[in-house]
Order: structure tokens, then sequence, then C-alpha cells
């Protein structure tokens, strides 16, 4: 079946520094992605909706300066958190849509920890 | 705005117990509903999708109900195992939107003791 690939499961990373994570499809075009955030014991609350080619669209509340986007081909987008601090940690998971069958596959989710 | 709701948000059985897991939903226009499972600090694995036309979809020991009217659908798991614990999510996709986004239920949290 379709895979969607997340990069890296896991980081650590000091206060104030960036990190980026990468979400590839592996076999299909993903015209849509999606990037969530996940709490603990928590449900999946989407941040925002990038779209190859174009800027992706935040949900309210996100800030989108501190959470870039960039979907620059069919099968990469990636999530850059720029100045993290420890509020930053959490459990981050892409999703990539299908675009010939309409369908949205999901990444195994990166778990970021701010020191 | 859509929302979605899982009742309950945890639940324990015995193994071999057959169970149910309930979904409810907001806005019935809806394009498909899914259901998905997570393991403890891991992605969503895929579990069934239906379609807003359809009523009901089977895999194995599963099978998931929609009553697109009424907004609800159910999780129905035969003979549980051990391995069946995890948390199950509902996820809706509407018919309108620009990108037609899933909105997810906050989850059950299953644990099936041995």
């Amino acid at each position: 079946g379709a895979v969607v690939s997340q990069h890296p499961s896991w980081v650590i990373c000091k206060s104030g520094t960036s990190v980026k994570i990468e979400c590839r499809s592996l076999d299909f075009q993903a015209t849509t992605m999606f990037w969530y955030r996940q709490f603990p014991k928590q449900s999946l609350m989407l941040m925002a909706t990038s779209n190859e080619g174009s800027k992706a669209t935040y949900e309210q509340g996100v800030e989108k300066d501190k959470f870039l986007i960039n979907h620059a081909s069919l099968t990469l987008s990636t999530l850059t958190v720029t100045s993290a601090h420890p509020e930053d940690s959490s459990f981050y998971i892409c999703s990539a849509r299908d675009s010939g069958r309409d369908i949205q596959y999901f990444g195994a989710g990166t778990r970021l920890s701010v020191l | 705005k859509q929302e979605v709701t899982q009742i309950p948000a945890a639940l324990s059985v015995p193994e071999g117990e057959n169970l149910v897991l309930n979904c409810s939903f907001t806005d019935s226009a809806i394009y498909n509903l899914q259901w998905f499972r997570q393991d403890p600090g891991k992605g969503l694995t895929s579990l069934l999708l239906i379609q807003s036309s359809q009523r009901e979809q089977t895999s194995g020991r599963l099978n998931a109900s929609l009553d697109k009217s009424s907004g609800r659908s159910t999780l129905y798991i035969a003979a549980s195992q051990p391995g069946d614990s995890a948390t199950y999510l509902c996820a809706v996709r509407p018919v309108w939107g620009s990108a037609r986004q899933l909105t997810f239920g906050s989850g059950t949290q299953l644990t099936v003791l041995p």
C-alpha cells in the first residue's frame, strides 16, 4: 500500500534552535499534505494544509512564522519549527493525500523534545 | 464547524469480549468516515473507510457502521485480543471546503486484558 515516510522519528534539541521535519510520499503524488500536532492523550489537531507550489494555509492560532511549511514538490513537504521552545515539544504527524485515489495516508510521526 | 465526539474515552475489557466504540459528528455533510488505530508514540494505521453512500465496512474482526442522518458511526470489534489494545480514532471528511481536511475525534483508549 501507499507509504508516507516521515523523518526524523524523534528529535531532541536545545531551546532556540530550529528543527526541520520531512514528509515524503513514496509511491504516489501528493498535491496536498497536512501537518498535525498531538499532545499526550489528546487527538490530532490540524496545524496547516500545504499545497504543492503555493503557500500553506494555517489553522487559527498557529503561528506561520514559527512553523514554516514548504511543499516544493509533489512528493515532499517540510515543517520547520523555528526558535523552538519547550512548549513546542509535541508529537507531529504529517499526512499526504493521494491525488489520484483521493485517499489520505499518514506518516509515523515525529516526537520533538525541546530542552 | 464539524465536531467529532468519541465515547467512551477509555475502555477496559477482558480478552475474548466483543465491544463497540462510538463516534458521533455534528455535520452530516460528510464525504467519508474513517477509523484509525494508534499505538503509543506511533502514527496512525487506517482500519476502515466508509464512504457516505455506504452503511458498513468489514475487515476481519472489525466492522464499522455509518448512519449519516443521525451523525453516528460504530466500530465493532469481535473476540477482542490483547493485541487490540490501542487508541482508536474516528475522523470525518467533509463534502465541502477547499482542502476538505479530516476532523478527528478525541479517541477511545482500549485495553484488552489477558
